[in-house]
C-alpha cells in the first residue's frame, strides 16, 4: 500500500519567514495530493491541493510543488503569520474518491 | 459552505459496550469514509462506502466495526464492543461524484472524541 513520509515533524519559524515541508510519496499511482491544516481539537481542512498533471498551484501565501519522478511533493508558506500556526498534514491517493493516506504531521509554530 | 455535521462531539464508553458515532454527509455527495486519528497521531483510514455498500476497508476496520446508511441522509459507524485503543477522534467525511462536480476532495466533519474507560 502507499506510505507518505513527511518532514520535519515540528518546524519553528518567526513571523514573516517562509515555512517549507515536505512529502514523499511510494505509490506511483497516486494522482492526487492535498495538504490539510488541523488546529488543535479541530477537524482537518483542506487548504490545497494538486494533481499529478501539474507540477506547481499556488494560492495566495501557499504554495505545493509536486515532482513526479522523485515521488515528493512540498507545501509553501510566505509571510508566515502566527494564525499559520497548526499541524499541517500531507496526503495521497489514487484519485478524488479514493482512499487517503496520510503523513505523520508537521507542527508549524510562527512566532510573533 | 455546505458541512459535514457529526454527533456527538464526545463520547465516554465503557470497554465492551457498543457505540454508534453519527455523521450527516454533504447531501449531493456520494463517497462516504470513515477516518480516525489517536490523540497525536496522523489521520488513520477505516472504510469507504459507495452505492450503499462498503468500496474499500482497512485491517484497522474489523469485525468491530460496521457502517451503515440506514436513511437518505445519515451515514453512521458502530463499534460493537469497545477496547480501550479505540480511544480516538473519529472523523466523518464526504466527497462528491455529481456530474460537473468541481470539488475535487474531502470535507471532513469535525469529529467524534471517543473516549473508552
Amino acid at each position: 500500500g502507499e506510505n507518505v513520509e513527511q518532514h520535519p515533524s515540528t518546524l519553528s519559524v518567526q513571523e514573516g519567514d517562509s515555512a517549507v515541508i515536505k512529502c514523499t510519496y511510494s505509490d506511483s499511482a497516486s494522482n492526487y495530493f492535498p495538504w490539510y491544516k488541523q488546529e488543535l481539537g479541530k477537524r482537518p481542512q483542506l487548504i490545497i491541493d494538486i494533481r499529478s498533471n501539474v507540477g506547481e498551484k499556488k494560492d495566495q501565501r501557499i504554495a505545493v510543488t509536486l515532482n513526479k519522478t522523485a515521488k515528493h511533493f512540498s507545501l509553501h508558506i510566505t509571510e508566515t503569520q502566527p494564525e499559520d500556526s497548526a499541524v499541517y498534514f500531507c496526503a495521497a491517493s489514487r484519485g478524488r474518491y479514493s482512499t487517503l493516506t496520510f503523513g505523520k504531521g508537521t507542527m508549524l509554530l510562527v512566532s510573533p | 459552505e455546505p458541512e459535514v455535521t457529526q454527533t456527538p462531539s464526545h463520547q465516554v464508553t465503557q470497554m465492551g459496550q457498543e457505540v454508534i458515532l453519527r455523521c450527516v454527509p454533504i447531501s449531493n455527495h456520494l463517497y462516504f469514509y470513515w477516518y480516525r486519528q489517536i490523540l497525536g497521531q496522523k489521520v488513520e483510514f477505516l472504510v469507504s462506502f459507495y452505492n450503499n455498500e462498503i468500496s474499500e476497508k482497512s485491517e484497522i476496520f474489523d469485525d468491530q466495526f460496521s457502517v451503515e446508511r440506514p436513511d437518505g441522509s445519515n451515514f453512521t459507524l458502530k463499534i460493537r464492543s469497545t477496547k480501550l485503543e479505540d480511544s480516538a477522534m473519529y472523523f466523518c467525511a464526504s466527497s462528491g461524484g455529481t456530474a460537473g462536480d468541481s470539488n475535487y476532495g474531502y470535507t471532513f466533519g469535525s469529529g467524534t472524541r471517543l473516549t473508552v474507560v
